[in-house]
């Protein structure tokens, strides 16, 4: 079965801090990886995906990722935080079928940002 | 350049009834997805249109039912609604044939009473 795990309910850093949001995957081929930020009352907003190539992809914000096949983790990073990033951060998992993207989702982690 | 936008952004029903929620795609996207977020949860895959048939469909009963027009446009339709129903309902779209990720809309929150 397909499933993506966030193991993280709440996340809270300090302004400035570093940050990783962990995502583990169960999928039955190697598939597309993404990951959603959404803030209080509104859509999903793509932050970075994986297709393939090179493991370690860049996003908007400042937020990177790895790919680590052999632990199939997503791993979500940035070396900064700022208070702005306050939101809820979605990974998912859709097969590599191009245009027939049903994602699958995490429960989502909460990152809260302190002073 | 529009992206994907839903309407309405709040609705409030009862038990019972129907609701139709409405999707625009983002330009030169031809493929709609729907989702349904339930609080403090994360986004469950209800169905995907394209060339104005459903294509994909996830575990939700027959009440939820939709369309796709000529212009790329969608409905989502519930019949008989439940108090479980009320969530957030998200859009998405994206081209088929393409490595494009889906595009999400800010979604309608729907309350059931």
């Amino acid at each position: 079965a397909q499933s993506v795990t966030q193991p993280d309910i709440h996340i809270t850093v300090s302004e400035g801090a570093s940050l990783e949001l962990r995502c583990n995957y169960s999928f039955g081929a190697s598939p597309y990886l993404f990951w959603y930020v959404q803030s209080p009352g509104q859509g999903l907003q793509l932050l970075l995906k994986y297709f393939s190539g090179d493991t370690l992809v860049q996003g908007i914000k400042g937020f990177e990722a790895e790919f680590k096949r052999s632990q199939s983790s997503f791993n979500l990073r940035k070396p900064s935080v700022h208070w702005s990033d306050a939101a809820e951060y979605f990974c998912a998992v859709g097969p590599m079928n191009t245009g027939f993207q049903k994602l699958v989702f995490g429960t989502g982690t909460r990152l809260l940002v302190s002073p | 350049d529009a992206g994907v936008t839903q309407s309405p952004t709040h609705l409030i029903k009862t038990r019972g009834q129907q609701v139709t929620l409405r999707c625009s795609p983002k330009s030169g996207h031809d493929t709609v997805s729907w989702y349904q977020q339930a609080l403090g949860q994360g986004p469950q895959f209800i169905f995907q249109y394209y060339e104005e048939e459903e294509r994909q469909r996830g575990n939700f009963p027959d009440r939820f039912s939709g369309h796709q027009f000529p212009n790329y446009s969608s409905e989502l339709n519930v019949n008989a609604l439940l108090l479980g129903d009320s969530a957030l309902y998200l859009c998405a779209s994206t081209k088929r044939g393409t490595d494009q990720p889906q595009h999400f809309g800010d979604g309608t929150r729907l309350s059931i009473l």
